[in-house]
């Protein structure tokens, strides 16, 4: 069966250090990845995406890697502040249709401390 | 504009009584996606409709589930009868298809449910 998996445990960081989260998965096939920011009590909120065929993307301090062969993403934050502490939740997507039909992992728990 | 809404925010009720919860999509999105949300479980795709038509239900996890869209504002999902097993916060989320199959889902606040 399809398995997504992201580290359970809490990810305790110093600001200022490089965040790094990891997301493995298993029999599937996604055809783009995307992580999403939850905050206690409110709902996931969109960071970025990643197709398939692309290996990188950025957008300001936040980077993705997408291994298909490996079949991981990497998510970084870079310069991390206090402010970042969130879950953070990968999402894995396939073509159905015209339809975003995402998979979510469990998400990882980020703590950055001053 | 506001964003998703969902009502209520909090809904606490007795084992065998009728729950409905109830989900406002962005205006133009054409996708609606409810999700039950746990800690040993994560977030689960329950049902997604496009343009009030329901696509794909096969993560509704019983008949007692169930969900509708009358119209392109406004959705249901009702739980009936209720049991303690779904206490869990529920989301509504909605999309607009760009064609490209990829497109970000945007999710409201939630409702936490406490079946007693």
């Amino acid at each position: 069966s399809q398995k997504i998996e992201q580290n359970s445990e809490a990810l305790n960081i110093q600001e200022g250090k490089t965040a790094t989260l990891t997301c493995n998965y298993t029999n599937y096939s996604p055809a783009y990845l995307q992580w999403y920011r939850q905050d206690p009590g409110r709902g996931p909120v969109f960071l970025l995406l990643i197709r398939e065929n692309e290996k990188e993307k950025r957008k300001e301090r936040l980077k993705v890697t997408f291994d298909t062969t490996l079949k991981q993403s990497l998510f970084h934050i870079t310069a991390s502040q206090p402010a970042d502490s969130a879950t953070y939740l990968c999402a894995l997507g396939s073509n159905t249709g015209t339809a975003s039909k995402l998979t979510f992992g469990t998400g990882t728990r980020l703590q950055v401390t001053l | 504009d506001a964003g998703v809404i969902q009502s209520p925010r909090h809904e606490v009720t007795e084992m065998g009584q009728e729950v409905t919860l109830r989900c406002k999509p962005i205006s133009g999105h054409d996708y609606l996606f409810w999700y039950r949300q746990t800690m040993m479980r994560g977030l689960e795709l329950l049902i997604y409709f496009n343009n009030n038509v329901p696509i794909d239900d096969s993560g509704m996890p019983e008949d007692r589930f169930s969900a509708k869209m009358p119209n392109a504002s406004f959705s249901t999902l009702k739980i009936q009868p209720s049991e303690p097993r779904d206490s869990a916060v529920y989301f509504c989320a909605s999309s607009l298809a760009s064609g490209g199959g990829s497109d970000t889902q945007y999710f409201g606040p939630g409702t936490r449910l406490t079946v007693l």
